[in-house]
């Protein structure tokens, strides 16, 4: 069974710029969602996809877009990084609609914007 | 808003002594609750979990104590292990609700 991987695992890029994170999620989930967390603080829930819909969306502007492919792998996209955009950005995948239960998460991919 | 709140950053305890790592929370609406571990270079891993509708879950050599009126939950360890030494983070969530909310996370070291 292959757990949650993501890529890049370390990114650096320049405010303005756009950056795109990728996850796989573990063999035979369908859900996928996405959580920043900033140094010090815990993850924080941008949104969820599942069956390749968006499901559910926290408190992030949309230039936050994501997407989830028919393999049920995922795309998180930012738009005009800023400066606090730098994070350790986790996927979780899981089964079923209802993301909160039995969460398998990435490493992480680490964004450092300057 | 921080509805939910891990107040301890760090926690040190004997090898062999019990781990006592705290949560609380604001959101009377939250009904499920979950600690989760974190390993430095590793995404967080599920540890145990408590539904609003119990106030105690155990499983091996953890338990969780659900307070619904002070809105408050504790993970205990006993006996600890230098293996446990990691990120705890504590979670909360409204049932058939996606978003949810994590503490700020507590380290604990336990010492041989």
């Amino acid at each position: 069974e292959t757990g949650v991987t993501q890529s890049p695992t370390h990114l650096i890029k320049t405010r303005g710029q756009q950056v795109t994170l990728r996850c796989s999620s573990q063999s035979g989930h369908n859900t996928v969602s996405w959580y920043q967390q900033a140094l010090g603080q815990g993850p924080q829930f941008i949104f969820q996809y599942y069956r390749e819909e968006e499901n559910g969306r926290g408190n992030f502007p949309p230039r936050f877009s994501g997407l989830q492919f028919p393999n049920y792998s995922s795309e998180l996209n930012v738009n005009a990084l800023e400066l606090d955009d730098s994070a350790l950005y986790l996927c979780a995948s899981s089964l079923g609609g209802q993301g909160i239960y039995e969460q398998y998460f990435g490493p992480g991919t680490r964004l450092t914007v300057t | 808003d921080q509805q939910v709140k891990q107040n301890s950053p760090s926690l040190s305890v004997q090898e062999g002594r019990i781990s006592i790592l705290n949560c609380d929370y604001t959101n009377s609406m939250f009904d499920y609750f979950l600690w989760y571990k974190k390993y430095p270079a590793e995404g967080p891993t599920f540890l145990i979990s408590i539904s609003s509708i119990k106030d105690k879950n155990e499983d091996g050599r953890f338990t969780v104590f659900l307070n619904k009126s002070a809105k408050h939950l504790s993970l205990h360890i006993v006996p600890s292990q230098p293996g446990d030494s990691a990120v705890y983070f504590c979670a909360a969530s409204e049932y058939n609700n996606n978003d949810m909310r994590f503490g700020a996370g507590t380290r604990l070291t336990v010492k041989p």
